[in-house]
C-alpha cells in the first residue's frame, strides 16, 4: 500500500486563523479524500480531490471553510479557515488502494483550537 | 439519511477466543464494504474489504456479509490483546469511493 504523509502531525491554533494540512503520497493517485475525525466519534468525508478538477465537497461543508489544492498526483493540501474551537478535532487524508474502491489513511492532524 | 450502525461496545473477550463484531446498513444500493481498526491515537488500519455475499478469510479475519439482511460482521480468531481497538464498518455506495463510517466498536482482549 501507499505511504501516506502528514504535516503538521499535530498543531494548537488561536481562533479566527487558518491552518494549512499538507498530505504526501510516495505514489501517484487519482483520487485522495480528507476526512474529518472530531472527538470520540467516528469519521466524516469533508470533500473528494481529484487531480485537475475541483474539490468535490460533502453536505455540510463549504469551500470557503475548507479550501482544498491538489495541484498534482502526489500530493494536497486542505485549509481549515477562520477557526473555532469546534474546530478542533483529527483530519486525515486518505488515497485510493489497489483494491476495488479500497482506501489507505495517513496519519492524521491533530488540530486544537482555542 | 443513509447510516451505518455499530454497538459502541466495549466487547469484551478473553484472550483466544473469537469476537464477533457486527454491522448493518441502511441503503440497499451498498455494494463494497470494508472494516478498519483503529488503535487509540492513530488512524484507521484496513483489515478487510468484501463486496459479494458470504464469507472471506484473511489468517484470523473473516468477513461475512449478507445483502439481504443488510449487515457485514467481522470475526476475530484467537483474539490477542493486540487486537484491542476500535473496529469501524465502512461501506460505499455502488462504484463510488463515498465511505459512510460507523461509530465504530471498542474490543478489548483480556490476557
Amino acid at each position: 500500500s501507499a505511504v501516506i504523509s502528514q504535516k503538521p502531525s499535530r498543531d494548537i491554533c488561536q481562533r479566527g486563523t487558518s491552518l494549512t494540512i499538507q498530505c504526501q503520497v510516495d505514489s501517484q493517485v487519482t483520487m485522495m479524500f480528507w476526512y474529518r475525525q472530531q472527538p470520540g466519534q467516528s469519521l466524516t468525508l469533508i470533500a473528494t480531490a481529484n487531480q485537475g478538477s475541483e474539490a468535490t465537497y460533502e453536505s455540510g461543508f463549504v469551500i470557503d471553510k475548507f479550501p482544498i489544492s491538489r495541484p498534482n498526483l502526489t500530493f494536497s493540501t486542505l485549509t481549515v479557515s477562520n477557526m473555532s474551537p469546534e474546530d478542533s478535532s483529527i483530519y486525515l487524508c486518505s488515497v485510493e488502494g489497489a483494491g476495488a474502491h479500497e482506501q489507505y489513511f495517513g496519519p492524521g492532524t491533530r488540530l486544537t483550537v482555542t | 439519511q443513509k447510516e451505518v450502525e455499530q454497538n459502541s461496545g466495549p466487547l469484551s473477550v478473553p484472550e483466544g477466543a473469537i469476537a464477533s463484531l457486527n454491522c448493518t446498513y441502511s441503503d440497499r444500493v451498498s455494494q463494497s464494504f470494508f472494516w478498519y481498526r483503529q488503535y487509540s491515537g492513530k488512524s484507521p488500519e484496513l483489515i478487510m474489504s468484501i463486496y459479494s455475499n458470504g464469507d472471506k478469510e484473511d489468517g484470523r479475519f473473516t468477513a461475512q456479509l449478507n445483502k439481504a439482511s443488510q449487515y457485514v460482521s467481522l470475526l476475530i480468531r484467537d483474539s490477542q490483546p493486540s487486537d484491542s481497538a476500535t473496529y469501524l464498518c465502512a461501506v460505499a455506495t455502488s462504484g463510488t469511493y463515498k465511505y459512510i463510517f460507523g461509530t465504530g466498536t471498542r474490543l478489548k482482549v483480556l490476557a
